[in-house]
C-alpha cells in the first residue's frame, strides 16, 4: 500500500532555516501536503503542491517537489520559535485517500 | 472560509459510557467527513469515512460497532464511542472535504477532541 516516510525530529535555531524531509510511494499522488499540528490542536494545512509542479513558494514557506524520486520537502525560512509544531507530509489522489506521515517534531531552540 | 468546528475539545468518561463527538463544516457542504485516530507521538489513522446520507466506510480494523458514524447532513457528522474503555482513549480528529468548492484537493481538521475513559 501507500507509505509516506518522514524524519521524526529536527531541531534548529532560531533565525535558521528548517528542512523537513518526506518521501512516499505512491507515484499516482496528485496532490502533496504540508499540515502543522500544534499541540493538543487539530491539522492546520500549511501549503500543498500539485504533482507536475516542482516548487510552490508562499512567503517563508518553499516546497519542493522531486516527482522521479517521490520526494517532497518543506523549507521554512528564518525559523521562529512559533513554528514549533509537528508537521505533517501527506499524499493524496484528488484530494481522496489521503495518507499521512509520521510528522517531524520542530523544535526551534534560542 | 472553510472551517470545521469539532466538540467537544476534550472529555472525560467513565469506563462503559458512551461519548458523541460532533464534527461540523461551518461555511461550506461537506459530502465527505473522515475520522482518524490520533495515538501520542504518531500519525493519524483513518478510522472510516463518511457519506453524507449513506453508512460510513470503516478501515480494516476498525469496529464499527463501536465506533459508530453518522453524516446525516452536509455539515455534520458525528462519531460516538460506544461501551468506551480506557484503552479507548486518545485524541480523534476530523476533516472534511467540500467536493464542489474551488478547494476541493484540501482536507480541512477540526481542532481535535482529546478523550480520556477513566
Amino acid at each position: 500500500g501507500e507509505d509516506v516516510e518522514q524524519s521524526l525530529f529536527l531541531s534548529v535555531r532560531e533565525g535558521d532555516s528548517s528542512v523537513i524531509n518526506c518521501t512516499y510511494t505512491d507515484s499516482s499522488s496528485t496532490y502533496l501536503y504540508w499540515y502543522k499540528q500544534e499541540p493538543g490542536a487539530g491539522l492546520q494545512l500549511l501549503t500543498y503542491i500539485f504533482s507536475n509542479m516542482d516548487m510552490k513558494q508562499d512567503q517563508r514557506l518553499t516546497v519542493l517537489l522531486n516527482k522521479k524520486d517521490k520526494h517532497l520537502s518543506l523549507r521554512i525560512a528564518d525559523t521562529q520559535t512559533g513554528d514549533s509544531a509537528i508537521y505533517f507530509c501527506a499524499e493524496s489522489l484528488y484530494g481522496q485517500n489521503f495518507v499521512f506521515g509520521p510528522g517531524t517534531r520542530l523544535s526551534v531552540l534560542p | 472560509g472553510a472551517v470545521v468546528s469539532q466538540h467537544p475539545s476534550r472529555v472525560i468518561c467513565k469506563s462503559g459510557t458512551s461519548v458523541k463527538i460532533e464534527c461540523r463544516s461551518l461555511d461550506f457542504q461537506a459530502t465527505t467527513m473522515f475520522w482518524y485516530r490520533q495515538f501520542p507521538k504518531q500519525s493519524l489513522m483513518l478510522m472510516a469515512t463518511s457519506n453524507e446520507g449513506s453508512k460510513a466506510t470503516y478501515e480494516q480494523g476498525v469496529e464499527k460497532d463501536k465506533f459508530l458514524i453518522n453524516h446525516a447532513s452536509l455539515t455534520l457528522s458525528t462519531l460516538t464511542v460506544t461501551s468506551a474503555h480506557p484503552e479507548d482513549s486518545s485524541f480523534y480528529i476530523c476533516s472534511a472535504r467540500d467536493p464542489a468548492g474551488v478547494r476541493n484537493t484540501e482536507a480541512f481538521f477540526g481542532q481535535g477532541t482529546r478523550l480520556t475513559v477513566v
